[in-house]
């Protein structure tokens, strides 16, 4: 299958900092990434769709200025959460799109747990 | 009514048991349907991928797709411990670029 990596795995931070998470496709070109959250025992909820050299789409309800995302290349894409709060505390997903890997589904990274003091 | 509907469990079985993870959806658009598995803190996994009704098998797994009853299945034969994880359904199609998962349910398969 197809490799996606975060970075970082883990972060704890003050509140009020802004943390940036990286999404990398290793072997494969993705034009479109995207950013979920998921809460313990919860299931994953789709923040945005990052396309390469364009905006992101966001969910509704989701803050895009509070969530800036950037998809500068086609292998990478980087959330940066702004003026962090303890309640943005999660486990932040990515994943990529790999059309040429002939299934044209996505493939997730490890996941990236924030946690904000 | 929720797009995809999956059963969050917990399921607990016994090694060796045959395992029966299902999904039934409601937009007749879908036409792509996945099958990941996610273990604790992990990102989740690809196991599965159709496009089509009917059986797809892999190993221990077979994914089934009944669109006539938008209902999708996903069967372990042989359980073991190591598949102890959540499985999420997840189906993609009628305009939309993104995925739209199940809940995920719980797999608990004990020696």
């Amino acid at each position: 299958g197809a490799v996606v990596s975060q970075h970082p795995s883990r972060v704890i931070c003050k509140s009020g900092t802004s943390v940036k998470i990286e999404c990398r496709s290793l072997d494969f070109q993705a034009t479109t990434m995207f950013w979920y959250r998921q809460f313990p025992k919860k299931s994953l909820m789709l923040m945005a769709t990052s396309n390469e050299g364009s905006k992101a789409t966001y969910e509704q309800g989701v803050e895009k200025d509070k969530f800036l995302i950037n998809h500068a290349s086609l292998t990478l894409s980087t959330l940066t959460v702004t003026s962090a709060h303890p309640e943005d505390s999660s486990f932040y997903i990515c994943s990529a799109r790999a059309p040429d890997r002939g299934t044209d589904t996505q493939y997730f990274g490890p996941g990236t747990r924030l946690t904000v003091l | 009514q929720k797009e995809v509907e999956q059963d969050p469990g917990p399921l607990s079985v016994p090694e060796g048991a045959i395992v029966s993870l299902n999904c039934t959806y409601s937009n007749s658009a879908f036409q792509y349907f996945m099958w990941y598995r996610q273990y604790s803190r992990k990102g989740p996994e690809l196991l599965m991928y159709t496009y089509s009704s009917g059986n797809k098998e892999d190993g221990r797994f077979t994914a089934q797709v009944d669109k006539s009853s938008k209902y999708i299945s996903l069967f372990i034969r042989d359980s073991q411990p190591s598949d102890s994880a959540t499985y999420l359904c997840a189906l993609r199609g009628g305009g939309y670029n993104k995925l739209i998962f199940g809940a995920g349910t719980r797999l608990a398969v004990h020696p």
